[in-house]
């Protein structure tokens, strides 16, 4: 069946502007989490969905990151005035229930702030 | 922050021997997680030990746990030129909080 996608694959801007990254999860997982991976460095928690409940977003760096989800499908991971410290992959990951289980992750989005 | 540590940071073996790398974490756990990524397939799931198992084994990987220590290896035994990629482990509470990795060469 499909994996996790997101879109899109690359993405280059200029300080300050905003971006818009998405992540659509398997079909049925409930839960879904957002990651930051820095060049050479591993992944940095940022945000997890779990059904209806409220988002634990403390992995967030600033107030500029946000990120929304509709009930169990797709989720926007939004970045408002872009930084150069911003370039990174980020990932998003699904998972059934939990992080007790397996995450299947999607191949990220590479955005490079110029 | 990060929860899990590798150690070592990078590893050159030859094809054929076995790689073993090691992760401490920091707090309580659910589970322990073994990811590998290269370029070719992102981040791919390999193994998962609960913090009630000691070890694990799946194919040609060995996994083992120690509560006591908040600690953890990975083994790979007759490796191949695929093996080739970063090794990272990440400690579940919810989340996975992931190290550095540990990035594995296996010369030909």
């Amino acid at each position: 069946g499909a994996g996790v996608s997101q879109s899109p694959s690359n993405k280059v801007t200029e300080k300050g502007k905003d971006v818009e990254l998405r992540c659509d999860p398997i079909s049925g997982h409930t839960a879904l989490y957002w990651y930051r991976q820095r060049l050479g460095q591993g992944l940095e928690f940022l945000i997890y969905f779990q059904g209806n409940s409220a988002p634990d977003k403390s992995g967030l760096p600033s107030d500029r990151f946000s990120a929304e989800r509709t009930g169990e499908s797709v989720s926007t991971l939004t970045i408002q005035r872009t930084q150069q410290e911003d370039s990174a992959v980020y990932l998003c990951a699904s998972t059934l229930t939990s992080g007790n289980n397996e995450q299947f992750f999607g191949p990220g989005t590479r955005l490079t702030v110029l | 922050s990060q929860q899990g540590e590798e150690d070592p940071q990078a590893l050159s073996i030859q094809e054929g021997e076995n790689a073993t790398m090691n992760c401490s974490y920091k707090t309580s756990i659910n589970n322990l997680q073994w990811y590998r990524q290269n370029s070719g397939r992102g981040l791919v799931h390999l193994i998962l030990i609960r913090s009630n198992e000691r070890e694990k084994h799946s194919g040609r990987l060995r996994v083992t746990l120690d509560t006591s220590k908040k600690s953890s290896s990975l083994l790979i035994t007759a490796s191949r030129a695929a093996d080739t990629a970063s090794y990272f482990c990440a400690a579940v509470d919810y989340k996975l909080s992931f190290g550095a990795g540990t990035t594995v060469t296996v010369r030909a």
